[in-house]
């Protein structure tokens, strides 16, 4: 079975700083997708970012870019120029591709708790 | 679009009575699921329908809960004889296109606390 894990159960960061969030994954498969969310106070769960296991490229989205290391199983979240609205708990997922009537469930991590200071 | 929409956003009950939640999923998803979180985890799945057949279910969904999507559109998830380890939030998402390009659109959950 496949298992997430965030070891960082909080963060802090200072305003305009740089910070990276860790995730490492165990799978037996060659092809999936990750995933961070952000969970803000409201609860929503919104999506930050998403990665193709198959593409060796490092997914990025604006202030958000990922260290993805296939082999190492690391997913890592760098957040660039922090804001004060990126204060969020942070929960890494993976998901399998689907082939072959595979799950269509994502699998989370435990989460970071990421706060911004002023 | 009002994005997913979850009724009741808190829920408290004594143990032993039955809940159902609601959810609306954003309209012309055809995909909808259903998470539970509890306080310091991370969302664990429940189950999952593509229009009104449910096709998968978590061995987390004891018999004591059900879901339904009937027509495909709104779903309801019901727990009978509620259990204090039912606390929890739980969590509607839908989606639609192609698994490849899949992107789960989030309610902001039901809250239910059981007393």
């Amino acid at each position: 079975a496949q298992t997430v894990t965030q070891s960082q159960p909080e963060m802090s960061v200072q305003e305009a700083e740089t910070v990276t969030l860790s995730c490492t994954y165990d799978t037996s498969e060659s092809d999936y997708y990750l995933f961070w969310y952000k969970q803000p106070p409201s609860r929503q769960m919104i999506l930050v970012i998403r990665q193709e296991a198959y593409k060796q490229q490092n997914a990025t989205e604006n202030r958000f870019s990922v260290n993805f290391q296939k082999a190492a199983k690391s997913f890592s979240l760098k957040i660039s120029d922090s804001q004060l609205g990126d204060a969020a708990m942070y929960f890494c997922a993976y998901r399998s591709a689907g082939y072959g009537g595979a799950t269509n469930k994502l699998i989370f991590g435990t989460g970071t708790l990421l706060a911004v200071q002023p | 679009d009002t994005g997913v929409s979850q009724d009741p956003r808190h829920k408290i009950t004594k143990r032993g009575q039955n809940v159902t939640f609601r959810c609306d999923p954003i309209s012309e998803h055809n995909r909808l699921y259903w998470y539970r979180q509890t306080l310091g985890q991370g969302p664990e799945f429940l189950t999952y329908f593509q229009n009104e057949a449910q096709l998968e279910k978590s061995r987390l969904l004891s018999d004591r809960f059900s879901a339904e999507r009937p027509k495909g559109s709104f779903s309801t998830l019901e727990i009978q004889r509620t259990e204090q380890g039912d606390s929890a939030m739980y969590l509607c998402a839908s989606s639609s296109g192609d698994r490849a390009n899949e992107k789960l659109f989030f309610g902001s959950g039901t809250q239910l606390s059981v007393l």
